[in-house]
């Protein structure tokens, strides 16, 4: 039973505008959660992450948002450029930190020119 | 600059033969852990390392060992490789507020 989920396995964006990457989980446990980026061939990297005690965080083009009713997170990328284009994971811990972390299965974002 | 680096980044091998895959950090971090990435299934953890010599199953165990006899090390082995054990790997350590992911092996049994 996958505890994170990220339902689109792909999204295509126009340079410039907002992407929007979705996640929803199941633990009412998790209480840190972090998004991954990862280009062909390489390991991911990190972007951004979250704590339950908070409902945003922001950092440059990236912010997340938590709805801990609805168990659900979601990265908005504005602008978003071609750069950009890359498998996006989003993760979660029960641990208060970025141990035991719990991958959903990705969403590939194509920003297009 | 921080580290972790998996050797090697491609493998062929066939079945039955032991392979060790390395990797080595260097943030001096306690926890280490081997991921595996298959299509559709995202990133799923094999085994984890809390601290020198306490490692512990993680979702997908099954195949594989690892150790831990230095900090900086945690090797994943294979004694008798299967070809559902073909897939792209991942060595993480991991920080308290981020984990650090090695390049990958793409690993293929045959």
């Amino acid at each position: 039973d996958q505890q994170v989920k990220q339902n689109s396995p792909s999204l295509s964006v126009q340079e410039g505008r907002i992407s929007i990457l979705n996640c929803d989980y199941t633990n009412s446990m998790f209480d840190y959660f972090l998004w991954y980026k990862k280009y062909p061939a390489e390991g991911p990297t990190f972007l951004i992450s979250i704590s339950s005690i908070k409902d945003k965080n922001e950092d440059g083009r990236f912010t997340v948002f938590l709805n801990k009713s609805a168990k659900h997170l979601s990265l908005h990328i504005v602008p978003s450029q071609p750069g950009d284009s890359a498998v996006y994971f989003c993760a979660a811990s029960s641990s208060g930190s970025a141990r035991q972390l719990t991958f959903g299965s990705g969403t590939q974002l194509t920003v297009l020119p | 600059e921080a580290q972790v680096t998996q050797n090697p980044r491609y493998l062929i091998t066939v079945t039955g033969k032991k392979l060790t895959v390395t990797c080595s950090q260097n943030m001096n971090h306690e926890y280490m852990s081997w991921y595996r990435q298959d299509p559709g299934l995202g990133l799923r953890q094999i085994y984890y390392s809390m601290n020198v010599e306490v490692t512990d199953k993680g979702d997908v165990p099954e195949g594989y060992k690892v150790s831990r006899k230095e900090k900086r090390n945690f090797p994943l082995i294979l004694e008798s490789p299967s070809p559902n054990q073909t897939s792209l790997y991942f060595c993480a350590s991991h920080g308290g507020t981020e984990a650090f992911f090695g390049q990958g092996t793409r690993l293929t049994v045959v």
